[in-house]
Formats: C-alpha cells, sequence, structure tokens
C-alpha cells in the first residue's frame, strides 16, 4: 500500500524567496512519485515526476524535487518564488504497473507575498 | 487534443435529488479516474476503471454512488439519492500506458447539495 504525507497545510514565502514544500511517502514497492499544482478553479497540472530515473527530477515553472530513498522523501523546491506560484501543491504515489493509480498526499497551500 | 471534458461545471440541488456527473476522457486514453476534493479530506479516489471496466471501487462512499463507463469516450458517476455532504468537487482524470503513470484531469464539477 502507498500513502503520502505533506508537512504543512500552509506555507507562505516572499517574493523571491526559496519555495521549499515538504512531501514523505511510504510505499511497499518502488514508487513513482509526482507533484501536481492546482490554481484557483482548476484541475490539477503535472509539475514533474519521479519513475526510477534520475533522482533529481526537473518539472515546469522552475520547480525541482529529489527522491531520497533513504529518507522516504520527495520534497518540491525552487530558487526563487514568483507572485505566480501561489497555488495549492499536491505530491502523490502510485505504483509501478497499479494502472496509474494516483494517492495524493493533503495538499500545501502556498502564499506568495511582495 | 480538447483534454479532459467534464460537465457540468457546477451543479445545484436539493437533498434527495439525483445527481450524474459526466466526463469524457482524453481520446485515446484507456484509464479513467474519479476523484473527490473537499476542504475536509482533500483529494480522495472514487473509482477507477481499465478499458472501461471497473478495476477498484473501494473509495465510492455507499451505495449511493455509481459509475459506469459504457465505452471509451463516456463515465458517469451518480448519487442518488444526494445529500448534503456529497458536496464537494468531483473530478475525471484519465490516462494511458504511454503517459508513464502521468494523469490528466479535467476542469471539475463544483457539486452543491443543499
Amino acid at each position: 500500500a502507498q500513502s503520502v504525507t505533506q508537512l504543512g497545510s500552509h506555507v507562505s514565502v516572499s517574493e523571491g524567496a526559496l519555495v521549499l514544500l515538504r512531501c514523505n511517502y511510504s510505499s511497499s514497492v518502488p514508487p513513482y512519485l509526482f507533484w501536481y499544482v492546482q490554481y484557483p478553479n482548476q484541475g490539477l497540472q503535472l509539475l514533474l515526476k519521479y519513475t526510477s530515473a534520475a533522482t533529481l527530477v526537473k518539472g515546469i515553472n522552475g520547480f525541482e524535487a529529489e527522491f531520497k530513498k533513504s529518507e522516504t522523501s520527495f520534497h518540491l523546491t525552487k530558487p526563487s518564488a514568483h507572485m505566480s506560484d501561489a497555488a495549492e501543491y499536491f505530491c502523490a504515489v502510485s505504483a509501478f504497473g497499479g494502472y496509474n493509480k494516483l494517492i495524493f498526499g493533503a495538499g500545501t497551500r502556498l502564499a506568495v507575498h511582495p | 487534443d480538447a483534454g479532459v471534458i467534464q460537465s457540468p461545471r457546477h451543479e445545484v440541488t436539493e437533498m434527495g435529488q439525483e445527481v450524474t456527473l459526466r466526463c469524457k476522457p482524453i481520446s485515446g486514453h484507456n484509464s479513467l479516474f474519479w476523484y473527490r476534493q473537499t476542504m475536509m479530506r482533500g483529494l480522495e479516489l472514487l473509482i477507477y476503471f481499465n478499458n472501461n471496466v471497473p478495476i477498484d471501487d473501494s473509495g465510492m462512499p455507499e451505495d449511493r454512488f455509481s459509475a459506469k463507463m459504457p465505452n471509451a469516450s463516456f463515465s458517469t458517476l451518480k448519487i442518488q439519492p444526494s445529500e448534503p455532504r456529497d458536496s464537494a468537487v468531483y473530478f475525471c482524470a484519465s490516462s494511458s500506458p504511454g503517459t508513464d503513470e502521468k494523469l490528466f484531469f479535467g476542469s471539475g464539477t463544483q457539486l452543491s447539495v443543499l
């Protein structure tokens, strides 16, 4: 069985500051890991994914995440926050061959202030 | 491609009424998922289909909920009778083996049961 825990339901940063959104996973098999972003009144969009290739994954909009098996973590980072990054971010896990069934974390709402 | 199309975009109904939500997946995708999003529970997987066959409906809250996928291009989620606690945003998503576990989400249906 898989599960995901996102630490911090709300994160607030200043424009230009580092963004760090935390995600820890639990999986009995090698996981696939994802970060999705949801803007207000929209569906989820894929930011990046880890599927057992490189442990440092680069996504859209300057985001990246590093898979750390020893820490069972997949934290999302961005060196410099932009106002347009304000949204809700979801970490998700699935199992290879699991019909793409994703289990989502509770989400982290990112606020960016001037 | 038009993406995953959901209808209606908004639905307001009275308690006890039947509600039907509709989804058209991306052409060529063979997996379809229904998720429910609420403030309290976050994103919950209700049911998913593979090649039009329900694979896992363990997330369906109770017998009032039912889902069908009569063909590869259409799915419905029905609630009968509806209750105020069913108020949520319902998302449909689709994927295929070629998408490397990535889900494509629709814009959701905002359901309000009064």
